[in-house]
């Protein structure tokens, strides 16, 4: 079982929805959670980073994290289609310093006109 | 452009020839990391450097694979013998010192062995 599940879809909504991005994690000590987006053929764009449980807001952005059920999601309200692309989460321990991150699979995302 | 860069951005070689990578972080970063990115998977921890040091190899990271940092500044990842699964985007990826671990990835090198 892989540490990080993510369901890489493709997950396809009209624009304008609000799309909701979710992983699961198995390993107790990953307390830093981070999204990133990445277009076709380009590396990872950090998108948000949190390492407490609850939400965290930027603009349309939001992520939300429930440790005790060891779950995170993303959400994108008012989505466009520049929001097209594969949403990665990754984490990490809550150590402060150097750390691997473990990501998940990703999500493909197409937002249609 | 002030992020970080990878070169060549693109590589196609013969299974068995040797290659080599080249990452430079974002200037005041002086932690570096190497991902290996497959079709329709997330990135895998292959390597990172804290200045010049290597502190932690991946187990995905077999004897072909060596990456150097010399000075603390830019990195290389060489594959020596390359083998068709060596195939992926190599991504490279900096943070500073104190962060909470925000790492700041490159666009990759795509590698493609015949």
């Amino acid at each position: 079982q892989k540490e990080v599940e993510q369901d890489p879809g493709p997950l396809s909504v009209p624009e304008g929805a609000i799309v909701s991005l979710n992983c699961t994690y198995s390993n107790s000590a990953f307390q830093y959670f981070m999204w990133y987006r990445q277009y076709s053929r380009k590396g990872p764009e950090l998108l948000m980073y949190t390492y407490s449980s609850g939400n965290k807001e930027d603009g349309r952005f939001t992520a939300q994290v429930d440790k005790s059920s060891k779950y995170i999601s993303l959400f994108i309200r008012d989505s466009q289609p520049s929001d097209s692309a594969t949403y990665l989460c990754a984490m990490s321990p809550l150590i402060q310093g150097a750390q691997k991150l473990v990501f998940g699979q990703g999500t493909r995302l197409t937002i249609n006109p | 452009d002030t992020g970080v860069s990878q070169n060549p951005r693109h590589k196609i070689t013969k299974r068995g020839q040797n290659v080599t990578f080249r990452c430079d972080p974002i200037s005041e970063h002086n932690r570096l990391y190497w991902y290996r990115q497959t079709l329709g998977q997330g990135p895998e921890f292959l390597t990172y450097f804290q200045n010049e040091a290597q502190l932690e190899k991946s187990r995905l990271l077999s004897d072909r694979f060596s990456a150097e940092r010399p000075k603390g500044s830019f990195s290389t990842l060489e594959i020596q013998r390359t083998e068709q699964g060596d195939s992926a985007m190599y991504l490279c990826a900096s943070s500073l010192a104190f962060s909470y671990n925000e790492q700041f990835f490159g666009p990759g090198t795509r590698l493609t062995v015949l």
